[in-house]
């Protein structure tokens, strides 16, 4: 069974604070990914990688960067967070482009 | 515009009876759907993954349908459990190149006693 842990499970940032959302896979997949779901809303791509050391923009990445240590290891970092960035972040990761996707439990993350 | 619209946005049955849930969708390219099932506060879970013109597929009490040329799916959840109290996402893959997928917002389905 595909293992995907996100840490932390819930975290209350300040508005202009720096947020680091972290991700592990055990599954040596190549394929990871971060969503952020709003609440009654569908998941929308901030970033993703296929491979170690390098990430790609997804459809928002705006106010948000990510980083890719290891085949393991993706982050998602909020430099200067802000109100509009409250929401559940789900990391994911898979085999190849063709295959489901394995999904995190999420970080629930809350800018006041 | 929604690319991919689900209905209804909210279901409410009794255990054991059956359910339909819908997914529209005007994305291209459609190279394959997959429902997932999040239960509240977890990840989503792959039920089942759809990829070619009339698809149908059964994994236990669920089955699904995909018609490509009307683009749309349908999720069948036979004899309802309790524990099939979740959000049901409908999720099209529109690129082999990225793996990109383009997320409904999902059906919230309650099974009550």
């Amino acid at each position: 069974e595909a293992a995907v842990t996100q840490s932390p499970r819930s975290k209350v940032a300040v508005t202009g604070g720096k947020v680091t959302l972290s991700c592990h896979q055990t599954n040596n997949h190549d394929y990871m990914y971060w969503y952020r779901q709003d609440t009654g809303h569908g998941l929308r791509l901030i970033h993703y990688s296929y491979v170690a050391d390098s990430t790609e923009k997804g459809d928002i990445p705006d106010g948000y960067k990510a980083s890719r240590p290891s085949q393991e290891n993706f982050s998602l970092i909020l430099e200067l967070a802000s109100l509009s960035q409250t929401a559940v972040y789900f990391c994911a990761s898979r085999p190849d482009r063709g295959e489901t996707l394995y999904f995190g439990s999420g970080t629930r993350l809350t800018v006041l | 515009k929604t690319q991919v619209e689900q209905s209804p946005q909210s279901l409410v049955v009794r255990q054991g009876e059956n359910c339909v849930l819908q997914c529209n969708y005007s994305v291209t390219p459609d190279n394959h759907l997959r429902w997932f099932k999040q239960d509240t506060g977890k990840g989503l879970v792959s039920l089942t993954v759809l990829v070619h013109e009339n698809d149908k597929t059964s994994n236990g009490r669920y089955s699904a349908t995909l018609d490509k040329d009307a683009k749309h799916s349908t999720l069948h959840i036979t004899a309802t459990l309790l524990d099939d109290t979740a959000t049901y996402i409908c999720v099209v893959g529109v690129d082999t190149n990225t793996g990109k997928l383009t997320f409904g917002d999902g059906t919230v389905l309650t099974v009550k006693p």
